[in-house]
């Protein structure tokens, strides 16, 4: 079965540098969670999209920034980045409209900023 | 946001039952209880949710509580595979946000 798919796997950055991390969700999947763990932390949640139009939004710095498209999929945009952004980045997708309560992770994207 | 705890770990026999409580005293009647399990270096799995009544799927059992301030999971027969990081998390009518607690650290003896 298709499962999402997040990309980078990996990324390294400076200080101050800009990262885009995508998350591709499973097919006819209406929605989209990104959550941030640090390391030794459990996971935080970022922001959500329904249907294109952002549902939801929890500790996300105002330097992050995230949008979905119209084939579903979506971007998160860090600018300025920091050395505490470091961390594992996942993308959940959950079909909604149909009643599915489950949240289906991706393999997640993992920031190192130095 | 609703909270939950958890122990931070527990150790169980291989083949055993385990039995994982989660204390959400302040969750609201929209909450739904949401179990998912968490291997090093990979995303969250869904394990298991209810809203009121005990549930049963094929991985494990979720028994709720009548006030349903706590809830419990339950391992059936623990296996090595099982050994990870169970989160007990709460999602407002079951479609929004995840909120984690601190997990348990489930190890499992052979």
């Amino acid at each position: 079965a298709a499962g999402v798919i997040q990309s980078p796997r990996h990324l390294i950055k400076e200080k101050r540098e800009t990262a885009t991390l995508k998350c591709y969700p499973i097919p006819r999947h209406d929605t989209v969670y990104w959550y941030q763990q640090g390391p030794g932390q459990d996971p935080q949640f970022l922001i959500s999209f329904y249907e294109k139009m952002q549902s939801d939004k929890g500790s996300i710095p105002d330097r992050f920034s995230a949008q979905q498209f119209s084939d579903y999929h979506s971007e998160l945009n860090m600018s300025s980045l920091e050395l505490g952004d470091s961390a594992l980045y996942f993308c959940a997708s959950s079909p909604r409209d149909r009643g599915d309560h489950t949240q289906y992770f991706g393999p997640g994207t993992r920031l190192t900023v130095l | 946001d609703a909270k939950t705890t958890q122990p931070n770990s527990m150790e169980s026999n291989e083949e055993e039952p385990v039995h994982l409580p989660c204390n959400h005293s302040t969750i609201s009647g929209t909450d739904y209880i949401h179990w998912y399990r968490q291997l090093p270096s990979q995303g969250p799995e869904y394990v298991i949710h209810g809203l009121t009544s005990n549930v049963n799927n094929r991985m494990a059992s979720l028994a709720i509580a009548e006030d349903r301030k706590s809830s419990t999971l339950i391992l059936h027969r623990a296996t090595l595979r099982d050994a990870a990081v169970y989160y007990c998390t709460l999602s407002n009518f079951g479609n929004e946000k995840l909120t984690f607690g601190t997990g348990t650290r489930l190890t499992i003896i052979p």
